[in-house]
């Protein structure tokens, strides 16, 4: 079974700051790896994704990450945080065609 | 906008009450799956429709239950709600091709409280 395991429940990052969202996942096959990232009051929307390929990905408001097989992570960052990207970020992974598995999802602070 | 409805947006039952949430698919999306969001939690897969038929599910009991219909929007039932069935209930759809680009749509949830 093929598993996510997101360090730290809450990070809190200054206004401009590097923003740093750990991931590691745990997986017998090649995996296929997402973040999300959920606004209050709102659903899930996809960042970026890992299938095959470039292991650096860039997604969408700034965010990369990036697939290390080596040391199983898939770490998001963003170089300068904006108050905007205060929210609940979830890592998940997921074979083709069937369910993704999320983390437990971490929660981004922007102070000013 | 994803182009995927979720109704009602809240909700509110006692125990041992039963409840339908709905879900209206994205056009063109042939499959939908269901996620049930607890307070903190990260979302946990429930079961998925395609054309249908339920063809994956979570460790969920027999009383979480769906339906699809033939245009392809979807239908959570639980049965005997417990305290615990408390959370924000995701539908997500996608165009079910299994493909490496499929990329799956999620509603913004029904939150479902049980007193």
């Amino acid at each position: 079974a093929q598993s996510v395991t997101q360090l730290g429940s809450h990070v809190s990052v200054s206004e401009g700051a590097l923003v740093l969202l750990r991931c590691n996942y745990s997986s017998s096959v090649p995996p296929y790896l997402f973040w999300y990232v959920q606004y209050p009051n709102q659903g899930l929307q996809l960042l970026l994704k890992y299938t095959t390929g470039a292991t650096l990905v860039k997604g969408i408001n700034g965010f990369e990450a990036e697939f290390k097989k080596s040391e199983t992570s898939f770490h998001l960052t963003k170089p300068s945080a904006h108050m905007s990207d205060a929210a609940e970020y979830f890592c998940a992974v997921r074979p083709p065609g069937y369910a993704l598995n999320f983390g437990k999802g971490t929660s981004l602070l922007v102070t000013p | 906008e994803t182009g995927v409805t979720q109704s009602p947006t809240h909700l509110i039952k006692t125990r041992g009450q039963q409840v339908t949430l709905r879900c209206s698919s994205q056009s063109g999306h042939n499959t939908v799956s269901w996620y049930q969001q607890a307070l903190g939690q990260g979302p946990q897969f429930i079961f998925q429709y395609y054309r249908e038929e339920e063809n994956g599910r979570g460790n969920f009991p027999p009383r979480f239950s769906g339906l699809q219909f033939p245009n392809y929007s979807s239908e959570l039932n639980v049965n005997a709600l417990e305290l615990d069935d408390s959370a924000l209930y995701l539908c997500a759809s996608s165009s079910g091709d299994r493909g490496i680009d499929e990329k799956l749509f999620f509603g913004s949830g029904t939150q479902l409280s049980v007193l």
